[in-house]
């Protein structure tokens, strides 16, 4: 069974970085194919996705946000983590991460309950 | 970047009632796309991808359909657990992109 839980600071306060952590189960980062995403929702928009690290710790951006986001992997602790420099009031929203179902670019299966962010001085 | 537009943004139903909702690309994504159901505070889950393939264990009253640029969920007799936001994504191009969300609602 897949299961997904985001972690991180609640109030994170304008030019500060961010850091998110997802902790995961039921499956190994280090398996062929796997990928975890990282994707986020401001209030009252649609989603948008942020990131993609790959079992080979090939990584993807969010081309608007390249500059501004990193993610990294933890395999000894079941852990994907995503950095956000300099945040602004816009990126308040709340956070999810997903597990990317093999074979299926971006498609993602399994996803976490979401972690809320607020950004505000 | 691939635009995504659900309609509607919400309805009103009735249990028993067959819902459609639709996801409109704004280009070509052939058929990768899926569907998902979220509820407030808890993990958005997927119901189907490429289109039309049900995720394993989704209740088989979902169905989904389209290729191209005009997908339909579809709810066959809406269950009490149903009402909920429903959202398109598409993974054809890269980034990947999110519909605006269908909230259903009891009548």
């Amino acid at each position: 069974q897949i299961t997904l839980k985001e972690s991180g600071p609640t109030l994170v306060k304008p030019t500060q970085t961010l850091t998110l952590t997802c902790s995961f189960s039921g499956f190994s980062i280090n398996t062929t194919g796997v990928a975890v995403g990282w994707i986020r929702q401001p209030p009252g928009k649609a989603l948008e996705w942020l990131a993609l690290i790959y079992w080979d710790d090939d990584k993807r951006y969010r081309p608007s946000l390249n500059s501004r986001l990193a993610i990294t992997k933890d395999s000894s602790k079941n852990q994907v983590i995503l950095t956000m420099t300099n945040v602004d009031p816009v990126d308040t929203g709340t956070y999810y991460c997903a597990h990317r179902r093999a074979g299926l670019t971006f498609f993602f299966d399994y996803w976490g309950q979401g972690a809320p962010v607020i950004v505000s001085s | 970047d691939i635009q995504m537009t659900q309609s509607p943004s919400s309805l009103s139903a009735s249990v028993g009632d067959r819902v459609t909702i639709t996801c409109r690309a704004s280009e070509d994504i052939s058929h990768h796309l899926a569907w998902f159901q979220h509820k407030p505070g808890k993990a958005p889950k997927s119901l189907i991808y490429s289109a039309s393939r049900l995720q394993v264990g989704v209740p088989t009253h979902f169905s989904g359909s389209g290729s191209g640029t005009d997908f339909t969920l579809t709810i066959n007799g809406l269950q009490p657990e149903d009402f909920a936001t429903y959202f398109c994504q598409q993974y054809n191009y890269y980034p990947p992109t999110f519909g605006g969300g269908t909230k259903v609602e009891i009548k």
